[in-house]
């Protein structure tokens, strides 16, 4: 969860394809994990969280999912949309929701949503 | 109801200088956590603040300093500010779920 500097890798996807955005996270003892979305301006959305007993969670057109065995989150977002663009982040909290901790937040992913 | 809310938009300041900003937690949330990102950069956490004690604190010098207030409004203070302190300061509230707008702060 370290920042990588000031280019931030992007996901380039067609309208209406499936985007899948990919994290590694650092602790083995984080049991909460959240996904947000920042646009450009504006401060960090929460899209989906997911606590560590589970391997899967589905919201609208989101999906997100945990293999806890090799530390790695997704985001998947179903029929992409030209909203979706953004920078998207990856958190993780090594006490779970509300914890007496801070999140540790990804790098980013940039998605860019073509028409 | 209104979300977390985040004051001013935009500061600008010269090196040396102390800047405050301003953060009130979604009502009946207790606790304000503050970040720092710096462009192009994710969030880097600052400080927590709940019931008006500063619970946690992130690797930065002292000059970074805050207080929360009886109503859970929270400020956080920079003194002698340096050019790389130039960042978005974003505060959340106690469910991390909620981020303000955030303030963008500008040292020149």
């Amino acid at each position: 969860g370290e920042s990588v500097g000031l280019h931030l890798p992007t996901l380039s996807v067609q309208e209406g394809d499936n985007s899948i955005i990919n994290c590694a996270y650092s602790n083995s003892a984080s049991d909460y994990f959240i996904w947000y979305k920042q646009e450009s301006g504006k401060g960090p959305q929460f899209i989906i969280d997911i606590r560590s007993n589970m391997d899967k969670r589905q919201g609208q057109r989101v999906t997100v999912l945990l293999n806890k065995t090799v530390k790695h989150l997704s985001l998947q977002i179903a029929a992409t949309q030209p909203g979706d663009s953004a920078v998207y982040f990856c958190a993780e909290n090594p006490l779970g929701p509300g914890g007496y901790n801070k999140l540790i937040f990804g790098a980013g992913t940039r998605l860019a949503v073509h028409p | 109801e209104a979300g977390v809310t985040q004051s001013p938009t935009h500061l600008i300041k010269t090196r040396g200088q102390q800047a405050t900003l301003r953060c009130s937690p979604i009502s009946g949330h207790t606790s304000v956590y503050w970040y720092q990102q710096a462009l192009g950069l994710g969030l880097q956490f600052l400080l927590w603040y709940d019931e008006g004690e500063e619970r946690n604190r992130g690797n930065f010098p002292p000059r970074f300093s805050g207080r929360q207030f009886p109503n859970y409004s929270s400020e956080l203070n920079v003194n002698a500010l340096e050019l790389e302190d130039s960042a978005l300061y974003l505060c959340a509230d106690n469910t991390e779920a909620f981020f303000g707008q955030g303030t963008r702060l500008t040292v020149v």
